[in-house]
């Protein structure tokens, strides 16, 4: 069965400065890998995806996430943080068509 | 284009209550999906539907819970004889087939068990 692992439970960071946020994914053929968002009592927003091809990834606001299959990782990244940003991020991989998820990342974006 | 709906968006009921949640999809997607999240924790599966036919139920859904899609279109999720630990954050997801089957989530339902 497939399972993801976000080691970070909880990220502090300054505005203005870079993210990252890692996500070490198990599965047996090669993975569909997401990354959500989610706001304090919210829904999960998509921000990216991998399927195949490039192993970079352009999402949205700013974010960009790197697929590793000899590392089996997916970290997102974002070069300059801003305060909207503060959130919780989950990392996902889809296996028999659902998502498993990893227990998420809290970002705390200071001044 | 409007996105996953759901409704209520925040339920409190009394331990041994029934409580009913309903999902609305996004028009053309014939997938969905419910998912329960507790504080602190990532989403977890609990059923899923192609059309109307529900095709695969997690461990995590008891005899207590129970999901339909009567005409393919909306979902409704029954929780009967509620209990304090159903407390959490009731998800709805929706994905068309064809292509890559993304998830897009709705913005959940707040249950809490007094």
């Amino acid at each position: 069965a497939q399972s993801v692992t976000q080691p970070d439970i909880h990220i502090t960071v300054s505005e203005g400065a870079s993210l990252e946020l890692r996500c070490n994914y198990s599965y047996g053929a090669t993975p569909y890998l997401f990354w959500y968002v989610q706001s304090p009592g919210q829904g999960l927003q998509l921000l990216l995806k991998y399927f195949s091809g490039d192993t970079l990834v352009q999402g949205i606001k700013g974010f960009e996430a790197e697929f590793k299959r000899s590392q089996s990782s997916f970290n997102l990244r974002k070069p300059s943080v801003h305060w909207s940003d503060a959130a919780e991020y989950f990392c996902a991989v889809v296996g028999d068509y659902k998502l498993s998820f990893g227990a998420g990342t809290t970002v705390t974006v200071r001044a | 284009d409007t996105g996953v709906s759901q409704d209520p968006r925040h339920k409190i009921t009394k331990r041994g209550q029934n409580v009913t949640f309903r999902c609305d999809p996004i028009s053309e997607h014939n997938r969905l999906y419910w998912y329960r999240q507790t504080l602190g924790q990532g989403p977890e599966f609990l059923t899923y539907f192609q059309n109307e036919a529900q095709l695969e139920k997690s461990r995590l859904l008891s005899d207590r819970f129970s999901a339909e899609r009567p005409k393919g279109s909306f979902s409704t999720l029954e929780i009967q004889r509620t209990e304090q630990g159903d407390s959490a954050m009731y998800l709805c997801a929706s994905s068309l087939v064809q292509g890559t089957d993304t998830q897009y989530f709705g913005p959940g339902t707040r249950l809490t068990v007094l």
